[in-house]
């Protein structure tokens, strides 16, 4: 069955640094193109970032291009997403998501909370 | 950039009434490439249509898509109490563009 599980989370400091990362498993991860999405507290799904099957091409939404950085080692199933310059508009969970035209598959989250 | 409007914001429906949310794109959207996600709080979204009217596995026929163009629409025919939650339209690409959500609730 399809799983990806987010970890690296936490709590930081404006300005600073973080690295999440994303396993998965019961699908060809190297198959396919994989996305972060985020959701701010009370707020709705904003799209942050996504990277090719191969790791070739990535793609940025506005609010993070220039600070944030997706890729992705294929033989570890694992996903990343480098987070620096972080500011208090980058508070959100953090979802790791296998999405395609006809599939959705997300894992729980992991939450960035940006504070001094 | 394409833009989905969802409305309305909040929905309030009595139980086994029918519930209808729209999502109005900026442009023309292929339908295979627009999608519906259920988030219940505390939850991660859940993928419930496809291709803008096919039901992704799992999820109950009380559940229907359907529109093309730049007019979608989600039913669902007899509400569950089950089914309070926000309800997001998707467009897939390259990116992902989602719709502001609405809120479903029991009247």
């Amino acid at each position: 069955q399809v799983q990806v599980v987010e970890s690296g989370g936490g709590v930081v400091q404006p300005g600073k640094s973080l690295r999440l990362s994303c396993v998965a498993s019961g699908f060809s991860f190297d198959g396919t193109a994989m996305h972060w999405v985020r959701q701010a507290p009370g707020k709705g799904l904003e799209w942050v970032a996504a990277v090719s099957y191969d790791g070739s091409s990535k793609y940025y939404g506005d609010s993070v291009k220039g600070r944030f950085t997706i890729s992705r080692d294929n033989s570890k199933n694992t996903l990343f997403l480098e987070m620096n310059s972080l500011t208090t508009a980058d508070t959100a969970v953090y979802y790791c998501a296998r999405v395609t035209a006809t599939t959705g598959y997300w894992g729980q989250g992991t939450v960035v909370a940006v504070s001094s | 950039e394409i833009v989905l409007t969802q409305s309305p914001g909040t929905l309030s429906v009595s139980p086994g009434d029918r519930a209808t949310l729209s999502c109005r794109a900026s442009q023309t959207i292929n339908t295979f490439y627009l999608a519906w996600y259920q988030q219940k709080p505390g939850q991660a979204p859940r993928l419930l249509i496809y291709g803008a009217s096919s039901r992704a596995t799992g999820i109950p026929d009380r559940f229907s898509g359907s529109g093309s163009g730049t007019d979608f629409t989600l039913t669902i025919s007899r509400l569950e109490p089950e089914d309070v939650a926000v309800y997001y339209c998707q467009r897939y690409g390259s990116s992902l563009t989602f719709g502001g959500g609405t809120k479903v609730e029991i009247k």
